[in-house]
């Protein structure tokens, strides 16, 4: 089935250690998205790739870092995780043209404990 | 500052009809959406709106009023299954997303 896989989908940390989500999409969508969501909050943009090569800062990037080395890819680095940043961490993508963004679908999210 | 706002939570019962509003404030618009998300799944989309009016899609319609700021989500002919928490997103005027928190639907028999 075509789509968007996370990995891992669950995974427990202890604090300072380097941890990366993997993401990849089969739906050649140019636009991918790392959101986290909290509980009682929005989902909050971490960080976002409009095109392969290319990557922005979202809302909230202070201690991620991503690459976006092709269109299929779009891992997430905690390079030092700390326990704020225990949350479900979801991967997205959507065809964006001419900056306007469509429909975004998502991975199945993966559930970060930093302890 | 931009700001989505949406209840935080609603019940309703199974067969009636339910409405769940957002308002919003952000640097420019460019559609809004509506997402539905079950507990430990990812959000999956349910509408999108740019122009006033309302959009008709089976049991569900949602609504924009960009001079008020305001959209709603209605559901219809409630299941069980409509258990689930409800997103409302603003596309900016740098198309980028600005979500609300979300509004939990909780449907009784």
């Amino acid at each position: 089935i075509a789509g968007i896989t996370q990995a891992p989908t669950s995974q427990i940390l202890a604090a300072g250690r380097r941890m990366t989500l993997r993401c990849t999409q089969d739906m050649r969508h140019n636009a991918m998205y790392w959101y986290r969501q909290d509980l009682g909050l929005g989902l909050r943009l971490i960080h976002y790739s409009n095109t392969a090569g290319t990557t922005g800062k979202g809302e909230v990037p202070d201690g991620y870092s991503v690459s976006r080395a092709n269109t299929d890819d779009f891992p997430l680095t905690l390079a030092s995780a700390v326990p704020s940043q225990t949350s479900v961490y979801f991967c997205a993508s959507s065809v964006t043209f001419e900056g306007k963004t469509g429909e975004l679908f998502f991975g199945e999210g993966s559930r970060l404990t930093v302890l | 500052g931009q700001n989505i706002d949406q209840p935080t939570e609603m019940t309703a019962t199974e067969g009636a009809i339910v409405q769940i509003n957002c308002t919003y404030q952000t640097s420019g618009f460019n559609g809004l959406f509506w997402y539905q998300q079950h507990a430990g799944e990812a959000p999956t989309f349910l509408s999108y709106n740019v122009l006033d009016g309302l959009e008709e899609k089976g049991r569900f319609s949602s609504f924009l009023s960009r001079s008020k700021g305001y959209s709603y989500l209605l559901l219809k002919e409630l299941q069980m299954k409509d258990s689930a928490s409800y997103l409302c997103a603003v596309v900016d005027s740098n198309y980028q997303l600005i979500w609300g928190a979300g509004t939990k639907l909780i449907i009784k028999p």
